[in-house]
């Protein structure tokens, strides 16, 4: 079976400055989604990647997906406190699995003002 | 729309009740989603629906667990009997499509159980 592997696992920044979070799949990548949760709410969608190379933005996060390294990340640039929460990845399966999303770990981003 | 609606936010429990968790599915789409999040095992998916079918349940940790989706508004995920390590975050989630669609997820049911 697949599994994500999210580094780092937490993250403590202080607002204003970028960060980068990792999403390592221990097999071929055929999308990736990202999420985001706040405590005690559901996961809100942020971006779907499609394929090798894709990048997309969205304010100030931006997301690639690189099929070669099996491996997309999450860039958040001049974070402010709003960007706090957990970031979740999620792949999809292969073939006609490809909607049975298997998810990272998770990765705890904190922002200090 | 009011996105994936879930009910009861909040529930405890005595360990040997019966557990029944609800969801309603944003209009117009054809899969629903039941997931588990723990912090020893992460989001992990129970069972999903297609057209209001269940179409695998492989996720589904035991008999005691059973979810039903009668009509194409709503769907119930249930416990009988619950123990305590069914303690979770139980999410629901609903997609237009299966493949390159969109997961909407509700804001989950925290299940205590005692």
């Amino acid at each position: 079976s697949q599994e994500l592997e999210q580094s780092p696992q937490s993250l403590i920044v202080q607002e204003g400055k970028n960060l980068t979070i990792n999403c390592t799949s221990s097999k071929t990548l055929y999308g990736l989604y990202w999420y985001k949760q706040k405590y005690g709410e559901g996961l809100i969608f942020l971006m779907m990647l499609q394929k090798g190379g894709e990048e997309k933005s969205h304010e100030k996060i931006t997301a690639k997906l690189d099929e070669k390294k099996q491996q997309s990340s999450l860039h958040i640039t001049a974070s402010q406190p709003s960007h706090a929460g957990i970031y979740l990845c999620g792949a999809p399966g292969v073939g006609t699995s490809y909607g049975k999303l298997t998810f990272g770990q998770g990765t705890i981003l904190t922002v200090h003002p | 729309d009011a996105g994936v609606i879930q009910s009861p936010r909040h529930e405890v429990t005595e360990m040997g009740q019966e557990v029944t968790l609800r969801c309603k599915p944003i209009s117009g789409h054809d899969y629903l989603f039941w997931y588990r999040q723990t912090m020893m095992r992460g989001l992990e998916l129970l069972i999903y629906f297609n057209n209001n079918v269940p179409i695998d349940d492989s996720g589904m940790p035991e008999d005691r667990f059973s979810a039903k989706m009668p009509n194409a508004s709503f769907s119930t995920l249930k416990i009988q009997p619950s123990e305590p390590r069914d303690s979770a975050v139980y999410f629901c989630a609903s997609s237009l499509g299966w493949e390159r669609e969109t997961q909407y997820f509700g804001p989950g049911t925290r299940l205590l159980v005692l």
